[in-house]
């Protein structure tokens, strides 16, 4: 298997609940990132992983919190999530900063 | 404030002709964009770049202009196929100073039969 891996692919989760993203990938980069996507809205970033070492927080609530135990796995842990969190949440990877390789999401969905 | 800016949220071209997508960026700190392509239930795909020191950048079907004193660039794919139907993402980067990279919103591109 090549690429960014991402799973699950869908998720269905109550505001009490607690659940894991979790993304792999397969190309040897050395930086990985968190991204949402809303509806209409441009693609945000949230967390950046360069060598395992968190070099990037945008702002992000603290109901979502990384993991990068490695260079090739990277985790979203979610809790106590609001209905307005439901969105495409993308994985990334990169070798070179500027092109980015994504996974194809976990469409989140918060009840 | 959006920094990069798709005005376009949809655009139908016949097969066969020009598709022109469009894309404004306001950080004059922008030295580096991208294009990038999204089918619906995959991750975004890297589509062709373009830097700021080039005005012009072609692979393929797929052009991309960058006009720096307007602030503007465009992606052009000729020969417009029924596979080039998906979201289309500008983004930019400032790699001088090491920024993210800031994606617009999409533009959704329809190739008509």
């Amino acid at each position: 298997e090549t690429g960014v891996t991402q799973t699950p692919r869908h998720l269905v989760m109550g505001m009490t609940n607690k659940k894991s993203l979790k993304c792999e990938q397969h190309l040897g980069h050395n930086a990985m990132y968190w991204y949402k996507q809303s509806a209409k809205k441009p693609l945000e970033l949230m967390f950046v992983y360069s060598l395992e070492e968190r070099v990037e927080n945008n702002s992000v609530p603290s109901r979502f919190s990384p993991e990068c135990p490695n260079s090739s796995h990277l985790f979203l842990h979610l809790h106590t999530l609001q209905p307005e969190d439901s969105a495409l949440y993308l994985c990334a990877s990169s070798q070179v900063k500027e092109k980015l390789f994504f996974g194809s999401g976990t469409q989140l969905s918060v009840l | 404030d959006q920094q990069v800016k798709q005005n376009s949220p949809s655009l139908s071209v016949q097969e066969g002709r020009i598709s022109i997508l469009n894309c404004d960026y306001t950080n004059s700190m922008f030295d580096y964009f991208l294009w990038y392509k999204k089918y619906p239930a995959e991750g975004p795909t890297f589509l062709i770049s373009i830097s700021s020191i080039k005005d012009k950048n072609e692979d393929g079907r797929f052009t991309v202009f960058l006009n720096k004193s307007a602030k503007h660039l465009s992606l052009h794919i000729v020969p417009s196929q029924p596979g080039d139907s998906a979201v289309y993402f500008c983004a930019a980067s400032a790699l001088r100073r090491d920024d993210k990279i800031i994606f617009g919103k999409g533009t959704r591109l329809h190739i008509l039969p």
